[in-house]
Parts: C-alpha cells; structure tokens; sequence
C-alpha cells in the first residue's frame, strides 16, 4: 500500500460533462503530482503542486484544472469531456527532492 | 529540454536469465534524479530503484540495480534471475532539477518485458 488515495476508482460518463477525481497524499508528503495514462501509453505529466501552490505544469488542457487544499488533498477537474479524455488518470505524491513518487492506484475515466 | 528515452518497446526474456532495460535521458541540469517503476497488468505503479546524478555507486535494490553511467547519460535497469512475476510494463522517469519543490518527473515511454518459463 502505497498510502495514497485516489478516489472514485472507476468513472463512466458522457461527452460534454464534467468530472472531478480526488487524491489524499501519503502523510507527511507536500507534493502531489498528477499523470494521465492513455491505453498502452507512458505517463504524462499534467500538473504538481507543493504546499497548495501550483508549481510544474505539463501538456495540460485548459479543459483541465487542479487544486490542492490546505489539508494537502487535491481534485483534478475534467471539463467538456471528450472520447480522447478516456485514460488512467494517477495522482502521486513525493516528500523530499530526493524521494521517489508513490502513487495511488489511478481513477479510470470512460468517456462514453 | 528534459526527454526520457526508452528504445525497446517490448523484450521476451527466458525464466531465471538476467535482463538489461535500457534509459537514456537528456537534461541540461548537473543535478536530478532518475527512477524505475514497474506496471504490472494490474495498473498500479511500483517504485523499484533510484539514483541520483551526484551519487557515486550504482543503486541496487534486492534483484535490481541501476547501470549509471552519467557521460553516455543512460540508467539502465538490469534485473537479476528474472521470474515470471517480472513480467510488466517497466518506467523509466527523471526528477529534474533535484532540488527544487517545483521539479517536474517525466518518464519514458515503457518497455514491455514477457518472462517465458
């Protein structure tokens, strides 16, 4: 158990709506980092976050957006859903600069 | 700009041989980190080794261990007396620049590893 939360697991939902994934990080980790993993692809890094400021920003679409709160939890916001937005969506969180990503066990999102 | 490359998109390996992932990566920073994880067909990620560019021994973990050499810029990944439980998507990702809390990880694009019994 990698201690961090994504919540819900599996998601299904029609073009055009709106959708938002949560992540509670391991205890005591400031960062959290969120990926998008199409079918078969590698991990694209979308956004992190440290401390609730937003710090490292990837390919993400202005469709998309995340915020972390105060208590370190984040929610990434998927709007106008598209079919291409289907993938396995990870959130991780890190400690140090030197401590790897632990990661949740990902949101599914069927766009249907 | 920071790119993580991973050649091999898939490789079959015979039970019990050893197996070399290869990773290079670019970066105009002195100072990053590089990982290896591991993607089972379960889904979930699974951290397996890192190394930073300032440290001076390759890292090793049980049956893994990180092939550093830092002037070719590669991080290979050699895995030992494979099992049948290796097979798996495997990562390779780097953390740059090291110490900042604004650092972005990106990763390769996975090599693909069956272990035939």
């Amino acid at each position: 158990d990698s201690g961090v939360t994504q919540t819900p697991k599996h998601l299904i939902t029609a073009t055009g709506q709106r959708v938002t994934l949560r992540c509670s990080p391991r205890s005591g980790d400031l960062s959290v980092y969120w990926y998008q993993q199409s079918l078969d692809q590698g991990l694209q890094f979308l956004i992190q976050y440290y401390n609730g400021e937003e710090r490292a920003k990837g390919n993400i679409l202005e469709r998309f957006s995340a915020q972390q709160f105060p208590d370190l939890h984040s929610e990434l916001n998927l709007s106008s859903l598209e079919l291409g937005d289907s993938a396995l969506y990870f959130c991780a969180s890190s400690g140090d600069n030197s401590s790897p990503l632990h990661f949740g066990n990902g949101t599914r999102l069927t766009v249907t | 700009a920071q790119k993580i490359t991973q050649t091999q998109p898939g490789m079959f390996v015979q039970e019990k041989e050893a197996v070399t992932l290869d990773c290079t990566y670019d970066t105009s920073d002195q100072s990053y980190g590089l990982f290896w994880y591991k993607q089972p067909s379960s889904g979930e990620m699974i951290f397996l080794i890192y190394q930073g560019s300032y440290d001076e021994q390759n890292a090793t973990e049980g049956r893994y261990s990180l092939n550093f050499q830092k002037a070719r810029k590669s991080a290979n990944l050699v895995i030992s007396a494979s099992q049948l439980g290796d097979s798996a998507m495997y990562f390779c990702a780097m953390r740059d620049p090291r110490y900042s809390s604004a650092s972005k990880i990106i990763f390769g694009s996975g090599t693909r590893l069956s272990i035939r019994p």
